[in-house]
This record gives C-alpha cells, structure tokens and sequence, in this order.
C-alpha cells in the first residue's frame, strides 16, 4: 500500500496563480521525485532531490527535499493552462519507489 | 524507439480470458518495473527486475500476475483468468540500474478493460 500523503487530492485555480503540494512520508527516503502526468500518458519527470535540504528548480517549478527526509514540497509560479495534469510525488525509502495518489491540478484561463 | 515503449495501447477483452502485456525499455536500462493505476488513483508497485537477479515479486496481488523479461530487455506481464477489478492502466519503466539515484522513465501504459 501507499506509504505516502500527498495534498491536496486537487487545485482549482485561476491562470497565473502560484500552486504548492506537498508529499509526507512515515519513514526516510534517500530519493524524491516529482512527476507530472497528463492524460493518456505515463509519468513525466520533472524534479529529482537527492538530497535533504536540497532545493531544485526547473523553470517555474521548485522543490525541496526535506530536512527530516520525511517530506518534499512542489512549487509552481505563475501557473499557465498546460501545467494542468496530475503531479505525483514519489519517494525511495531504499531500493523501492512508493508512489502518492497525486494533486490532480486544474488551471482556468 | 528512445522512450519505454508499451503495447497494446489498449486492451479490452472479457472476464476470464488471459492477457499478454508487453513493454520495451529504454536500450541499456537494466532495472524495469511493472505498476498498477486504478482511475484516478496512484500508482501500485507490482513487480521489477534488475539485471539477472531474480524478480521482486512483492506487489503482485495475486497468483494470476506473473511477468517475465527476456534476455535482460523486453518484458511481459501476463494476468491470467482476468477479473473486471483488474482493469487499470498498467504502466512500465526503466532505468539505468536500481541505484537510489536513478530516476524511471515511464511508458505511456495499457489501458486495460475488462468486461
């Protein structure tokens, strides 16, 4: 089963507004990742943290690796229609990846 | 190709019946996992393999899920007297080796549905 939280289920918001969502973990992770999926298509990576504390950005997006190794956060600035798509947080505890459910994210013109 | 390729896109076939599941990786991935997404759901482990170690089995949820890789590069998930609650998109990846650092790339899935 799931081993992470991942929130909020899903955003609704209006063009140019920033997004957050954020991922928690019971246990350590060595690895997080985010991904990003739309539909009919498999996960796309977009940020890979490696280690705690790090914080990666790629374009409008930003992430970080938490300090604790327990939780990562994504960010995305000035959000524009085609960032619209569910955003997966995923986690590696040691050799496994775990998944969380997703944000599903809506973004209104 | 350059990306995980996956086939069928689709597939839809009726209660009962076995389905064959096929998945290229990236040329030269050596690690290569199998998920499960329900709609709307996450994604559920089902089952890697790394090199020719033997397979992590741990997320298959039955005995009717089996899968195989050949010769270290293509793979099959097979699902045997399939039942409607096995309809998902099941999703393939690959990456470089199973080190904590290497990120998986995805294929596009098959949508799987199951009358």
């Amino acid at each position: 089963g799931q081993q992470l939280n991942q929130s909020p289920q899903s955003m609704f918001i209006q063009e140019g507004e920033d997004v957050s969502m954020n991922c928690t973990s019971s246990s350590i992770f060595n690895t997080w990742l985010w991904y990003k999926q739309e539909p009919g298509e498999g996960p796309v990576l977009l940020i890979a943290l490696y280690k705690a504390g790090e914080l990666t950005s790629n374009g409008r997006l930003t992430a970080q690796f938490g300090i604790t190794r327990k939780d990562s956060f994504l960010n995305i600035s000035a959000s524009i229609p085609s960032d619209v798509g569910i955003y997966f947080c995923a986690g590696r505890p040691n050799n496994d990846m775990r998944f969380g459910a997703g944000t599903r994210l809506t973004v209104k013109p | 190709g350059a990306g995980v390729s996956q086939s069928p896109s689709n597939k839809v076939t009726e209660k009962g019946k076995d389905v064959e599941l096929r998945c290229d990786p990236i040329s030269g991935h050596t690690a290569l996992y199998w998920y499960r997404q329900s709609l709307g759901q996450g994604l559920e482990f089902l089952i890697y393999f790394q090199g020719n170690s033997a397979p992590d089995k741990s997320g298959l949820p039955s005995d009717r899920f089996s899968a195989e890789r050949t010769g270290g590069s293509v793979s099959t998930l097979t699902i045997q007297r399939t039942q409607q609650e096995d309809s998902a998109v099941y999703l393939c990846a690959s990456s470089p080796w199973k080190g904590a650092n290497q990120p998986q790339h995805f294929g596009d899935g098959t949508r799987l549905s199951i009358l």
